[in-house]
């Protein structure tokens, strides 16, 4: 069964805050994670990608967790315009090729 | 600029009506993928394309078909047998179907029944 879930949020939260969500995944064979962006009303857009144990860019570090098969996005210093949803994408490798299959998404709101 | 391009990024269906939705890429990609996405929900494959003149069904395909008859062009027909067909479309596409590397999407259209 083909499976990702993240936290249902929304995630308030002031500007200059710490902020981390969780995202669970059931397939244990799966090896690639990206985090997307997504505004209201647009594309997503490819905001991390993560292979092995965690990456970092700027105020974003995403950490994976292989044992309790879980990944997080950790925001620091939150702005005003990192309000979107957040889309966990996860790699479930099949016979037949590869398979991304996407949380629903957490929403965050950064308040001035 | 290399990229991934919908149209028209708004389409009104009438009852009985098939209209399709149209992406285009010019990224050299193989593979190519059709989601839909409701309001306050994740994304669900509809389609995908790992090659030229090929496609496979995806999770919700009943009431949509597709065609591949270019490396660039994955063309989505929603037909009247889609009985609830309002939602953002997004087309995606990547390298190759047995890649790892991150999906890239068009900006999406947006279609919904008058």
């Amino acid at each position: 069964r083909k499976e990702v879930e993240q936290d249902p949020g929304p995630f308030n939260v002031p500007e200059g805050a710490t902020v981390a969500f969780n995202c669970t995944y059931s397939n244990s064979a799966s090896q690639s994670f990206f985090w997307y962006r997504q505004d209201c009303r647009k594309e997503p857009k490819l905001l991390m990608s993560v292979y092995s144990s965690g990456n970092e860019d700027g105020r974003f570090t995403a950490q994976l967790n292989r044992a309790s098969q879980y990944i997080s996005l950790l925001i620091r210093d939150s702005k005003l315009s990192d309000s979107a949803t957040y889309l966990c994408v996860v790699n479930f490798p099949l016979n037949y090729g590869q398979n991304f299959v996407f949380g629903p998404g957490t929403r965050l709101s950064v308040l001035p | 600029d290399g990229g991934i391009t919908q149209s028209p990024k708004y389409l009104f269906r009438k009852e009985g009506q098939n209209v399709t939705l149209s992406c285009e890429q010019n990224l050299n990609h193989d593979a190519m993928y059709w989601y839909r996405q409701d309001p306050g929900q994740g994304l669900r494959l509809i389609y995908y394309s790992q090659i030229v003149n090929d496609f496979q069904k995806g999770d919700i395909a009943e009431g949509y078909s597709v065609s591949r008859e270019k490396k660039e062009s994955f063309p989505l027909t929603v037909t009247s047998a889609q009985k609830n067909p309002t939602a953002f479309y997004l087309c995606a596409s990547k390298r190759s179907h047995y890649s790892n590397q991150p999906q890239h999407f068009g900006d999406g259209t947006r279609l919904s029944i008058l």
